[in-house]
C-alpha cells in the first residue's frame, strides 16, 4: 500500500540545525516535495527531489534515497520564524491511469526555542 | 499576482443546509484539488480535475460534489453537510501535477 511516516513534533534552538525526516512506500515513485505550512495558513511549497541525493537551497536542503524510501529536510541557522509544521508529500503513480496523485505525510510540528 | 483564492474563508453553517465554497486560480492551471485537513490525518484529498469538464474522486470523495466548467474555476459542494465534515479545505492548482499552488483555506464548522 501506499504509507508516508514522518515524526509528529520536533524541537530545536534558534540558531541550530534540525533534520526532519520522511520515509516512504509507495507503488509508481515520481518524486517527493516537502512543505511548510504555518499554523492556520496554506502550505507553501520549499523543495522537489525526484533524483538521489541533495537539494539544496539557502538555508534549506533536502535529500532523497529511492533505494531506501527516504527523505529529509535539513533546515540550518533556525530562526524563530521557521516554526511551523513540515509536510512530506510523494507523487505516486495513480492506479491504473497514467497520471499521478499526491500522498501526504500527517506533518512533521517543529517548535523553536530561543 | 498569481494566486488562489477560496471563499468564504469561516463559514458556521447547520446540518443538511447546502453550501458551495468556490475556488479560483488565474494561473492558467490545467490540473486542481480539494483537500481537507484535521488534526493528525495529514491533507487528503477530496476530488481532483485535470482539465475542464474532467474530474475524478480522491481517497475522500463521499458528501462531496465538484464541478469544473471553466478552466479556472473548481468550486466544492456540500450538498447535504453533516458533523463530521467540518474541518480545514484547501484547494490547490498546477501545471501537469507539478508544484501545487494553495488557496488560503476555508474553515468550515457544521453544527
Amino acid at each position: 500500500g501506499q504509507n508516508i511516516d514522518q515524526p509528529t513534533e520536533m524541537t530545536a534552538t534558534e540558531g541550530a540545525i534540525v533534520q526532519i525526516n520522511c520515509t516512504y512506500q509507495t507503488s509508481g515513485f515520481n518524486g517527493l516535495f516537502w512543505y511548510q505550512q504555518h499554523a492556520g495558513e496554506a502550505p507553501t511549497f520549499l523543495s522537489y527531489n525526484v533524483l538521489d541525493g541533495l537539494e539544496e537551497k539557502g538555508r534549506f536542503s533536502s535529500f532523497l534515497s529511492r533505494s531506501k524510501g527516504y527523505s529529509y529536510l535539513l533546515l540550518k541557522e533556525l530562526q524563530m520564524k521557521d516554526s511551523a509544521s513540515y509536510l512530506c508529500a510523494v507523487r505516486d503513480r495513480r492506479g491504473r491511469r497514467s497520471n499521478y496523485q499526491l500522498i501526504w505525510g500527517a506533518g512533521t510540528k517543529l517548535i523553536i526555542k530561543p | 499576482e498569481a494566486q488562489v483564492t477560496q471563499n468564504p474563508r469561516y463559514l458556521i453553517t447547520v446540518t443538511g443546509k447546502k453550501l458551495t465554497v468556490t475556488c479560483s486560480q488565474n494561473m492558467n492551471h490545467e490540473y486542481m484539488s480539494w483537500y481537507r485537513q484535521d488534526p493528525g490525518l495529514g491533507l487528503r484529498q477530496i476530488y481532483y480535475s485535470m482539465n475542464v469538464e474532467v474530474t475524478d474522486k480522491g481517497d475522500v470523495p463521499e458528501g462531496y460534489k465538484v464541478s469544473r466548467k471553466e478552466k479556472r474555476n473548481f468550486p466544492l459542494i456540500l450538498e447535504s453537510p453533516s458533523p463530521n465534515q467540518t474541518s480545514l479545505y484547501f484547494c490547490a492548482s498546477s501545471s501537469r501535477g507539478e508544484t501545487q499552488y494553495f488557496g488560503p483555506g476555508t474553515r468550515l464548522l457544521v453544527l
